[in-house]
């Protein structure tokens, strides 16, 4: 079936290093895909998104990567931050539907 | 900031009260959504308005009645509600035409219904 799907609830890493959050679609007809970060009591905001188009984009200490043959998506943060704590939701769209999210993945910054 | 605003932030009522939410956004977009964040779910798209009309209602209960009386403005009236429909309930709005491109999420209202 169609499903946007995180790989992981919770992702634990130390402050400097970099992250990985994964996300996996069912749907090849999807063509734009979007990253939001949810802090607690605020809404989610927009970080980075990609066409289905493009392999690759960056943008400031993040990185989305789009892996059409086995339907995957990645965010890498570079030098993870403590103010990079949030939850973190992949986002896809089919032509003209509306968005469908997946559940989100907790990202923990150890000191 | 999103240039999304929502009032209140927080909102506690019976299940007998009646209540509206209200999102506005200053970004000059032309489409708005109603959506429900429920613990541990993913995002529940409820309603979608383009051009001030509605385009799309997920199934949505009808105790959960939107409006959209200009491109800036939307609100979510709310009456008889269930315990299980306390969630954060976000708007969100986007240029061109539903669905479309980039959605930007205001800060939501956490509503708890006794």
């Amino acid at each position: 079936g169609e499903s946007v799907g995180l790989h992981l609830p919770t992702l634990s890493v130390q402050e400097g290093d970099n992250s990985i959050i994964n996300c996996a679609y069912s749907n090849s007809a999807s063509d734009y895909f979007i990253w939001y970060k949810q802090e607690s009591g605020k809404g989610p905001q927009f970080i980075i998104d990609i066409r289905s188009n493009m392999d690759k984009r960056q943008g400031q200490r993040v990185t989305v990567l789009l892996n059409k043959t086995v339907k995957h998506l990645s965010l890498q943060i570079a030098a993870t931050q403590p103010g990079d704590s949030a939850v973190y939701f992949c986002a896809e769209k089919r032509g003209a539907d509306g968005l469908t999210f997946g559940k989100g993945t907790h990202l923990i910054i150890q000191p | 900031e999103t240039g999304v605003t929502q009032t209140p932030r927080h909102l506690v009522m019976g299940m007998t009260n009646k209540k509206s939410l209200k999102c506005e956004q200053h970004l000059g977009h032309n489409a708005m959504y109603w959506y429900k964040q429920s613990a541990k779910k993913p995002l529940e798209l409820m309603f979608v308005y383009s051009l001030e009309e509605r385009v799309e209602n997920n199934s949505v209960p009808s105790r959960f009645s939107p409006e959209c009386p200009n491109s800036s403005h939307l609100f979510l009236h709310l009456h008889t509600l269930q315990p299980e429909d306390s969630a954060l309930y976000l708007c969100a709005s986007s240029q061109d035409h539903p669905g479309g491109d980039t959605q930007y999420f205001g800060p939501g209202t956490r509503l708890t219904v006794l």
